[in-house]
């Protein structure tokens, strides 16, 4: 069963624009959460990260924000840049497990 | 620069071929873990490691075996391909278990025909 979601397999934003990505997670002992970002035939690349003790985190243009009691978590890029049209993946994971549980990404268009 | 490196980009294999699948990481990370990429289903683990010759099945091990004779190396094993292992597979390494998060290589496509 899917413990990280990401509901929405795509989105378009225009340039300049914000871009919110969303993630919903079933696991309360999650406690860490990054985001990744794919680009086509290459690995993931490390994003932005948040632990449940903060519910924002910020750097650059890249925020996530962290709601516990709904256990969702979401990714605003601001303003959006075409180059940052890529597969997005939310992870979480406990820190008394072993892995990091992905969910099934969020493929960013950002129109020109 | 910190690298994990897999061997191949490309790889078209038969039905029923041995597959190996090489994960080279120079970070001196305790963790390495495979995991496959498709589709509307996310990524996915098949196996990861915590130390050398240590293995543990992640959420898909069937049809897959792992080796770790050394620490900067993992090895993913398909021991008779079959159609539905056609995917994207990808290494990762970590310092520590969580709170380090991944490094990944750049994934190996693999068509089995």
């Amino acid at each position: 069963d899917q413990q990280v979601k990401q509901n929405s397999p795509s989105l378009s934003v225009q340039e300049g624009r914000i871009s919110i990505l969303n993630c919903d997670y079933t696991n309360s002992m999650f406690d860490y959460f990054l985001w990744y970002k794919k680009y086509p035939a290459e690995g993931p690349t490390f994003l932005i990260s948040i632990s449940s003790i903060k519910d924002k985190n910020e750097d650059g243009r890249f925020t996530v924000f962290l709601n516990k009691s709904a256990k969702h978590l979401s990714l605003h890029i601001v303003p959006s840049q075409p180059g940052d049209s890529a597969v997005y993946f939310c992870a979480a994971s406990a820190s008394t497990g072993n892995q990091f549980y992905f969910g099934t990404g969020t493929s960013l268009t950002v129109i020109p | 620069d910190v690298k994990v490196t897999q061997s191949s980009r490309y790889l078209v294999k038969r039905t029923g071929e041995k597959v190996f699948l090489e994960c080279v990481q120079d970070m001196d990370h305790e963790n390495m873990f495979w995991y496959r990429q498709d589709p509307g289903l996310g990524l996915r683990l098949i196996y990861f490691s915590y130390d050398v010759k240590m293995k543990e099945k992640g959420d898909i091990p069937e049809g897959y075996s792992v080796s770790r004779e050394k620490k900067e190396r993992f090895s993913l094993i398909l021991e008779s391909a079959s159609t539905n292992q056609t995917s994207m597979y990808l290494c990762a390494s970590s310092l520590g278990m969580i709170h380090y998060g991944y490094t990944f290589g750049s994934g190996t496509r693999l068509t089995v025909v």
